[in-house]
């Protein structure tokens, strides 16, 4: 019963370096999406996925990107970290998309960029 | 653009002390109001989903309920281990997001 796999679960960058948060899910979920949480601003979706092959942006997608190759995956990386994108992500995942559908959550990555 | 606004931003509660949880919306054609319990460190959890105003759904301690402006969540007689931040989210027809509110932070205290 593992549902939906993030890692790592802590990070600390150096401002301009990159990585990949890994998102799996289980559950043979369509759709997959990636939020980040700061104190005061709630949730806000970064991107999301409906589908292998299918990505699109949500609210704050600047500085980020991702691919969907296959069903359980989908990755979001940081090309060049930038202060600004420290904060809590959360990886996503529903069996028939966001809008009435509960979504199953990851444990999180709190990432650190100095 | 889909606004959520929760209220209040705390709540300390004495064990028993029974209290509700607002979550007022402004969305063009609302398709699910959403209320998700989400611990220290850790992902939110789903509790319920309402649809239409009128609806109501009630989980041990926790009911929550729907009008067309906000929906509330009441806890009754909680106990310690209610204690976590209480967060409301609403998705819109046709568009594949969900937009979440800042939470109520909710302390049960023994």
């Amino acid at each position: 019963n593992a549902g939906v796999t993030q890692t790592p679960k802590f990070q600390v960058l150096k401002t301009g370096q990159s990585m990949t948060l890994q998102c799996a899910q289980d559950m043979n979920h369509e759709y997959m999406s990636w939020y980040r949480q700061d104190p005061g601003m709630g949730l806000r979706l970064i991107h999301y996925s409906v589908g292998a092959g299918i990505t699109d942006q949500g609210e704050v997608p600047n500085g980020y990107n991702v691919s969907r190759s296959t069903t359980e995956d989908f990755p979001l990386r940081l090309l060049s970290a930038a202060p600004s994108q420290t904060s809590v992500y959360f990886c996503a995942s529903s069996s028939q998309g966001a809008t009435n559908e509960k979504l199953f959550f990851g444990s999180g990555t709190q990432l650190s960029v100095l | 653009e889909d606004q959520v606004t929760q209220s209040p931003e705390a709540l300390r509660l004495q064990e028993g002390e029974s209290s509700s949880l607002n979550c007022s919306y402004t969305v063009s054609g609302l398709r699910g109001l959403f209320w998700y319990r989400q611990d220290p460190g850790k992902g939110p959890e789903f509790l319920f989903t309402l649809y239409s105003a009128g609806e109501e759904k009630e989980k041990e301690r926790l009911k929550a309920t729907l009008t067309k402006k906000e929906s509330f969540l009441h806890i009754t007689a909680p106990k310690p281990e209610d204690s976590a931040t209480y967060l409301c989210a609403v998705s819109e027809a046709g568009y594949q997001k969900v937009t979440f509110g800042t939470g109520t932070k909710l302390q049960v205290i023994p």
